[in-house]
């Protein structure tokens, strides 16, 4: 039973180009969530989806970041037009449905960009 | 809004001594509490929980916590550290109330270091 995949786990982007960042969740898990870890600091909360459904993105930088879950394929963290200060490691994590607010989440390794 | 502290940054432990990892939390309703475990590179590790019920939690690893409702702590604890605990562990709550962020609030993080 595969862990959360995430990929590509490094990326490198220009001042200005797109970074594209894709989870897939543990298998039989329907919410995905999406943190950034920078240096010497905890992680953020960014994110929360279901399938095709936006939850709460109450952590998302208003202009620049995006997140979709659609009902095939990976979860996926867009960053337009990316600067130096989102060079930082983003996590996704799963978990199951109907588990409640108790539930663990399951981590993926990250991916970390780098923005030069 | 939830919070939470970690009032370490780093903590050294002697191998086969027991070990403290301190933690605060803030919420305006009942929380739920959790500790995860951070390895160079890669993602984080569940370790244990706390919903209800006995104030002694015990997790992964050997690993235990005590939840303390009047000093609003969630302190984790080992009675014997070993070399391999060397790592970084996170402090996270979620407030039951809802208002907070749906996904979790995570401490700064406590750098572990167990010395031979």
């Amino acid at each position: 039973n595969a862990g959360v995949m995430q990929n590509p786990r490094h990326l490198v982007r220009r001042r200005g180009q797109e970074a594209r960042l894709r989870c897939s969740p543990m298998k039989g898990h329907s919410h995905v969530y999406w943190y950034r870890q920078l240096p010497e600091e905890g992680l953020k909360f960014m994110v929360y989806l279901q399938k095709e459904n936006i939850i709460d993105e109450s952590g998302m930088p208003k202009e620049r970041f995006s997140a979709e879950f659609p009902k095939e394929g990976p979860s996926i963290l867009r960053i337009q037009q990316v600067v130096r200060g989102d060079s930082a490691a983003y996590f996704c994590a799963s978990s199951p449905p109907g588990t409640g607010v108790g539930s663990p989440l399951h981590f993926g390794n990250g991916t970390r960009l780098t923005v030069t | 809004a939830q919070s939470v502290a970690q009032p370490e940054d780093q903590v050294n432990v002697a191998e086969g001594n027991p070990l403290t990892v301190k933690c605060t939390y803030s919420v305006s309703g009942n929380p739920y509490l959790f500790w995860y475990v951070q390895y160079p590179n890669r993602g984080l590790q569940f370790l244990l929980k706390y919903i209800t019920g006995d104030n002694l939690v015990k997790g992964s690893y050997g690993f235990e916590a005590e939840f303390n409702k009047s000093q609003t702590s969630f302190h984790l604890k080992k009675p014997s550290a070993l070399v391999s605990d060397s790592a970084l562990y996170f402090c996270a709550v979620r407030d039951l109330s809802g208002g907070g962020a749906d996904g979790l609030t995570f401490g700064k993080g406590t750098h572990l270091i167990i010395q031979p």
